[in-house]
């Protein structure tokens, strides 16, 4: 079955600074989204982006956070200035379109600890 | 009100029991429905989608309830492997397309 692949699985920084977490959908997939689990919490979303350009995003992405698709395989989430509540599990995720009951693929994510 | 709500148990439950999870929304225009399992800091898959008149794939069965606004999701004849969080997944708010999770139901099989 098709993967979603993230990288790097563990990214250990600094607080201020700049993360970049990547991605690689699925090829034939149109949409794609970052969520984050917190320890312990829910997965919440960030970001949908289709078209090259933000279709959604929710108000944990605030000016800190940028997407953006490169290239025509990877799509990566900056955090400009980390701090240490963005500690977190980041999951890429892509699905084909966004129909009634299409499904999202998920990346095994990325753990971002900020000390 | 939360937009989606689940009881996050645990459900402890010894092999070969039947146990039911529920799920309410609250944005009543929302359209597409899924569960998802999460195992411990894993990526959450897909189990199954939720449809109207309800669905069965093997021991799972999920119901929708649009007018009291819940879904549940039933495993009967639990095994050891089931052992995991159950995340329940909303389309919306607002009608939008972006699912949105539930904190999800912690279930622990034992021998």
């Amino acid at each position: 079955e098709p993967e979603v692949t993230q990288t790097p699985s563990h990214q250990v920084t600094q607080m201020g600074q700049e993360v970049i977490l990547r991605c690689v959908p699925i090829s034939n997939h149109l949409y794609f989204y970052w969520y984050r689990q917190i320890l312990g919490q829910k997965v919440e979303f960030l970001v949908s982006f289709y078209n090259n350009e933000i279709s959604e995003k929710s108000e944990i992405f605030d000016d800190q956070f940028s997407v953006e698709r490169p290239d025509g395989s990877n799509f990566t989430l900056k955090i400009r200035s980390t701090k240490l509540e963005d500690s977190a599990m980041y999951f890429c995720a892509s699905s084909r379109d966004t129909s009634t009951n299409e499904k999202l693929f998920f990346g095994s994510g990325t753990q971002l600890s900020v000390l | 009100r939360k937009e989606v709500e689940q009881d996050p148990g645990p459900f402890n439950v010894p092999e070969g029991a039947t146990v039911a999870f529920n799920c309410t929304y609250s944005n009543s225009a929302s359209q597409s429905f899924f569960w998802y399992r999460q195992d411990c800091r894993k990526e959450p898959k897909l189990l199954m989608s939720v449809y109207s008149s309800g669905n069965e794939d093997g021991r799972f069965t999920a119901q929708l309830n649009r007018a009291s606004q819940y879904i549940s999701l039933l495993i009967r004849d639990s095994k050891l492997s089931d052992s995991a969080t159950y995340l329940c997944v909303v389309n919306g708010p607002g009608g939008s397309y972006i699912p949105t999770f539930g904190r999800g139901t912690s279930l622990i099989v034992h021998p």
